[in-house]
């Protein structure tokens, strides 16, 4: 299948600072990525949907100001957590598809704690 | 259909015996679903997936039956073995839209 690679795998930030999450399709190009967060024992929840050349689309109560997506690339997708705090602490996943409507491939993930 | 906040139902299971891991989505619109299996620390792996114009999937040692009457999702995983143990969640998308929707999630622990 398809790869979509996140980097970093784990950061720690300090309370206050941002941090950059990327998101890279390896061997297609994702005109659109998605943005998931994942607390401990918990389901995905949908953040935010990434576009290529275009403003990203929020999930009802995601904090657009915060959580800052760029996709400037059709291999590249970013997320910046702004002004970090401990409640941010939580596992950032993005996903891709190939194709509309078909499979789509997850990252490993980012574990992201702010202290 | 957004996923929510719950926190995870668990099944345990016999190593041999079959396994059967159900899911209620919400959106009576989602034409497209997807199982994925989740280990600790990882992203999602895809499992099986179905569209709506059908009612059952089989892959290997994996099926999964799809009721739209009920909005209903299942699993069923032959054979358990140890490495089956992980958390899987199913996921509806809507053609229109793109974006795939998780359920909350099962966590099956196979005992040897």
């Amino acid at each position: 299948g398809a790869v979509v690679s996140q980097h970093p795998s784990r950061v720690i930030c300090k309370s206050g600072t941002s941090v950059k999450i990327e998101c890279r399709s390896l061997d297609f190009q994702a005109t659109t990525m998605f943005w998931y967060r994942q607390f401990p024992k918990q389901s995905l929840m949908l953040m935010a949907t990434s576009n290529e050349g275009s403003k990203a689309t929020y999930e009802q109560g995601v904090e657009k100001d915060k959580f800052l997506i760029n996709h400037a690339s059709l291999t590249l997708s970013t997320l910046t957590v702004t002004s970090a705090h401990p409640e941010d602490s939580s596992f950032y996943i993005c996903s891709a598809f190939t194709r509309p409507n078909t499979e789509a491939f997850f990252g490993q993930g980012t574990r992201l704690t702010v202290v | 259909g957004e996923s929510v906040g719950l926190h995870l139902p668990t099944l345990s299971v016999q190593e041999g015996d079959n396994s059967i891991i159900n899911c209620a989505y919400s959106n009576s619109a989602s034409d497209y679903f997807i199982w994925y299996k989740q280990e600790s620390g990882k992203g999602p792996q895809f499992i099986i997936d179905i569209r709506s114009n059908m009612d059952k999937r089989q892959g290997q040692r994996v099926t999964v039956l799809l009721n739209k009457t009920v909005k209903h999702l299942s699993l069923q995983i032959a054979a358990t073995q140890p490495g089956d143990s992980a958390v899987y969640f199913c996921a509806e998308n809507i053609n229109t839209g793109n974006q795939f929707y998780f359920g909350t999630g099962t966590s099956l622990t196979v005992i040897p």
